[in-house]
């Protein structure tokens, strides 16, 4: 079975620095996709990137880019230029790319801190 | 524009007693996930609807019913709710016809149970 961990509860860091969060997972498939969501207190989980395992580039959204090490099986999220906006729960999801209804497995998330 | 619905926002029921959480989506989307996620835990499927058919995950007490009468509405019943079911409970959609295809989530639920 397919595991994501994330291995800090907690982050912070200060409003215009940069942070970034971790994210292995394990999996014998060779094909499939790695998500990382932001929930804020109190509001619906949104999706903040998205990478596909075939791909080597690293996905980049504005200010958030992803670390993706394939062979290593690691998954980090950096958020450059950090905003008080960005305070919320991260968590980091795995999905198979096998076709059908896949389920997303998710870490169990690191609350990050922004601080003024 | 809301695209994934969950009503109530909040539910407070009694121990055993029925409730009923609803969720509408706009997107047209052919999955429609039900997660329940408790106090600074990560979601935790307990069902899924593709189409019409339904998938239940091997570890959902069978107290959780659901219900998509089209493609639109999906329904958790929760049969006898105990202390333990407290949790958001979190509606997602997703198109499989779509290249990678995200799932779009709602609000969630707030159930409390006294």
């Amino acid at each position: 079975a397919q595991t994501v961990t994330q291995s800090q509860p907690e982050m912070s860091v200060q409003e215009a620095e940069t942070v970034t969060l971790s994210c292995t997972y394990d999996t014998s498939e060779s094909d499939y996709y790695l998500f990382w969501y932001k929930q804020p207190p109190s509001r619906q989980m949104i999706l903040v990137i998205r990478q596909e395992a075939y791909k080597q580039q690293n996905a980049t959204e504005n200010r958030f880019s992803v670390n993706f090490q394939k062979a290593a099986k690691s998954f980090s999220l950096k958020i450059s230029d950090s905003q008080l906006g960005d305070a919320a729960m991260y968590f980091c999801a795995y999905r198979r790319a096998q076709g059908g209804s896949e389920k997303l497995v998710f870490g169990k998330g690191t609350k990050l801190t922004v601080n003024p | 524009d809301a695209m994934v619905i969950q009503n109530p926002r909040y539910q407070v029921t009694q121990f055993g007693k029925p409730v009923t959480l609803s969720c509408s989506q706009t997107l047209n989307h052919n999955v429609m996930y039900w997660y329940q996620q408790k106090s600074s835990q990560a979601p935790k499927l307990l069902f899924h609807y593709y189409d019409k058919d339904f998938n239940n995950e091997a570890d959902t007490p069978d107290n959780f019913q659901s219900r998509r009468p089209n493609t639109s509405f999906c329904f958790l019943d929760i049969r006898s709710p105990g202390l333990g079911d407290a949790a958001m409970y979190l509606c997602a959609t997703r198109d499989l016809g779509l290249a990678v295809n995200e799932q779009f989530f709602g609000p969630g639920t707030r159930l409390t149970v006294l």
